[in-house]
């Protein structure tokens, strides 16, 4: 079964630029998350989709959005970066359907991106 | 707002000791909590569970101890082994909300 996969690995972009980050879930995920990491922070919560519905929103600004497709494939936007962007995003999927087996995530490799 | 706590940042042990990473959340509402285990350059990766009915899960070298009342788990391993070395992430899910927090994450270092 194929695992979380995460593109591009690496991205460098430039202050004022506007990214886009994909995650694609394992087969059977109807719920995928992201993350944004840090040093010192741990993993902050962006948001969280499940059947092309945005269900659960972190504390983050508006430049930061996101949408899921009908084949659970997900995007993550970032408009008007800023140098405080730079993180490692992290996507994670899961069946999402509630009760605790349910609950585990599974986590691509992530995305690095640098805003210079 | 953290609701998820991880206070200590980094942990040394010799090899063949225990390690305990400790963590506190503050919501009542999480019922269920995970560690996960991140070695660099790749995802987290999930270690182990419990529900909050429960207040100690067990799987091979890996403990997980839950105290509800003072909302606060941790997770030992025994013996420690080099190949631990990693950043251990504390996690709480609210299973209804379908919501899961992570902590700051403790790096621990297992010495030879």
């Amino acid at each position: 079964k194929a695992g979380v996969t995460q593109t591009p690995r690496y991205l460098i972009k430039t202050r004022g630029q506007q990214v886009t980050l994909s995650c694609s879930p394992i087969s059977g995920h109807r719920s995928v998350s992201w993350y944004q990491q840090t040093p010192g922070q741990g993993l902050q919560f962006l948001f969280e989709y499940f059947s092309e519905t945005q269900r659960n929103k972190g504390n983050f600004p508006g430049r930061f959005s996101g949408r899921q497709f009908s084949n659970s494939r997900s995007e993550m936007n970032v408009s008007t970066l800023e140098l405080g962007d730079s993180a490692l995003y992290l996507c994670a999927s899961s069946r999402g359907q509630g009760g605790y087996m349910n609950t585990e995530a599974f986590f691509g490799q992530g995305t690095r991106l640098t805003v210079v | 707002d953290q609701q998820v706590k991880q206070n200590s940042p980094s942990l040394s042990v010799q090899e063949g000791r225990i390690s305990i990473l400790n963590c506190d959340y503050t919501n009542s509402m999480f019922d269920y909590f995970l560690w996960y285990k991140k070695y660099p350059a790749e995802g987290p990766t999930f270690l182990i569970s419990i529900s909050s009915i429960k207040d100690k899960n067990e799987d091979g070298r890996f403990t997980v101890f839950l105290n509800k009342s003072a909302k606060h788990l941790s997770l030992h391993i025994v013996p420690s082994q080099p190949g631990d070395s990693a950043v251990y992430f504390c996690a709480a899910a609210n299973t209804g909300g379908f919501k899961t927090i992570f902590g700051a994450g403790t790096r621990l270092f297992v010495k030879a």
